[in-house]
């Protein structure tokens, strides 16, 4: 089983819909959550930290299920400029190893 | 804003051929890191450093090297340079050790092997 696993899409939406994706991470021990944006042939970029309490950021909002162990990320009002791969990013307690998701690709189309 | 500059965007190299790529951060961060990506694998950790003169092998350190002689450069070396080694690869660096510091990235490296 991999450490953190997403559904690798694609998400095919119309413009102004709502679209979420999911991530599942299996150590417990993870602490700190992200979601990076990467463009084709780009470097990924740093989206979002995830809290525990959710957080929101404009048309993103991003939730953690400690329980479950999983994130997910919510994308309201979908632009077609948020076409892009989004990798979910999982680092372990007390150390460097961070994780990352092989990431879920999204077009959104006019 | 993090500035992580690498030292280019397309390389062609051969193989058997010492290949360095040069990665440079002008945010003081004590975490520097290399990456590879390729296409339904991800992102797969190389090497790291969390100190000048300091590495960590990552997941795939086989084939590579690092040097940090300085805290703002990280240094990728293939030995001798193999076609398996043609990908992306990407320089991060991040602040200390703080749980939620997250990565920040270059523009990447793309490398081709002939």
């Amino acid at each position: 089983r991999k450490e953190v696993e997403q559904d690798p899409g694609p998400f095919n939406v119309p413009e102004g819909a709502t679209v979420a994706f999911n991530c599942t991470y299996s150590n417990s021990a993870s602490q700190s959550f992200f979601w990076y944006r990467q463009d084709c042939r780009k470097e990924p970029k740093l989206l979002m930290s995830v809290y525990s309490s959710g957080n929101e950021d404009g048309r993103f909002t991003a939730q953690l299920n400690r329980a479950s162990q999983y994130i997910s990320l919510l994308i309201r009002d979908s632009k077609l400029s948020d076409s892009a791969t989004y990798l979910c990013v999982v680092k372990a307690a007390g150390g460097f190893k961070t994780i990352f998701g092989a990431g879920t690709r999204l077009f959104v189309k006019a | 804003d993090v500035k992580v500059t690498q030292s280019s965007r397309y390389l062609v190299k051969r193989t058997g051929e010492k290949v360095f790529l040069e990665c440079v951060q002008d945010m003081d961060h004590e975490n520097m890191f290399w990456y590879r990506q390729d296409p339904g694998l991800g992102l797969r950790l190389i090497y790291f450093s969390y100190d000048v003169k300091m590495k960590e092998k990552g997941d795939i350190p086989e084939g590579y090297s690092v040097s940090r002689e300085k805290k703002e450069r990280f240094s990728l070396i293939l030995e001798s340079a193999s076609t398996n080694q043609t990908s992306m690869y990407l320089c991060a660096s991040s602040r200390g050790l703080g749980q939620a510091q997250p990565q920040h990235f270059g523009d990447g490296t793309r490398l081709s092997i002939l």
